[in-house]
């Protein structure tokens, strides 16, 4: 049973481009949530996704979108990266409407904007 | 909004021995879920042990144990016998049990940094 799965694991990027994070969610899970966890800190939720609609947002600029596929997997875009971007983004899977479940998260992707 | 507090930035512990990490949270919710995790330096987040709120009973999983004071919105963790593994990261999260959109979404604290000796 494969757990959740991100991709790229590392990757470098400059100022002011784009960067595009995926995510496959743990088999049988619809719901798909995103995480920014800046060094030193703790996870910050960015925003979650459940029949391929934005369900919920934390406190993240307009820079920060995201979509998801038939198959429930998941993408984060992030558009004019800032230095302050850095940071590892963490995707979680969780199944809809059983409050009571386990959220799995993948390992992350550590971006680093120079 | 719920907010985590965890004001142990670095606890120390002896192998075999015992150690507490601590967890304030503030909610107005009486029904809710509350979580440790641990992240090592793999970064994975990994689900140590749960609480739901409605539960008196404290959560129990192995040598980990929590102190759950529902009135003092306080939830602490307990690790016996530790080992050189438990060496990590250590999160408090809260979770909503309301059955909707919000209900998977989690608030974490700025965590605990646990380290093991020999």
């Amino acid at each position: 049973d494969a757990g959740v799965t991100q991709s790229p694991t590392h990757l470098i990027k400059t100022r002011g481009q784009q960067v595009t994070l995926r995510c496959s969610p743990k088999s049988g899970h619809d719901t798909v949530s995103w995480y920014q966890q800046a060094l030193g800190q703790g996870p910050q939720f960015i925003f979650q996704y459940y029949e391929e609609e934005e369900r919920q947002r934390g406190n993240f600029p307009d820079r920060f979108s995201g979509h998801q596929f038939p198959n429930y997997s998941s993408e984060l875009n992030v558009n004019a990266l800032l230095l302050g971007d850095s940071a590892l983004y963490l995707c979680a899977s969780s199944l809809q409407g059983i409050s009571g479940n386990t959220i799995y998260f993948g390992e992350g992707s550590w971006l680093t904007v120079v | 909004a719920q907010t985590v507090t965890q004001s142990q930035p670095e606890m120390s512990v002896q192998e075999a021995e015992t150690v507490t990490l601590s967890c304030t949270y503030d909610t107005s919710e009486s029904d809710y879920y509350l979580f440790w995790y641990k992240q090592p330096p793999s970064r994975q987040m990994i689900l140590v042990i749960r609480q739901e709120a409605y539960k008196q009973q404290n959560a129990t999983e192995n040598r980990f144990s929590v102190n759950f004071q529902k009135a003092a919105k306080s939830f602490s963790l307990k690790i016996s016998d530790s080992q050189l593994g438990d060496a990590a990261m250590y999160f408090c999260a809260y979770r909503s049990s309301l059955n909707t959109g919000t209900a998977s979404k989690l608030t974490f604290g700025t965590g605990t940094r646990l380290q093991v000796t020999l």
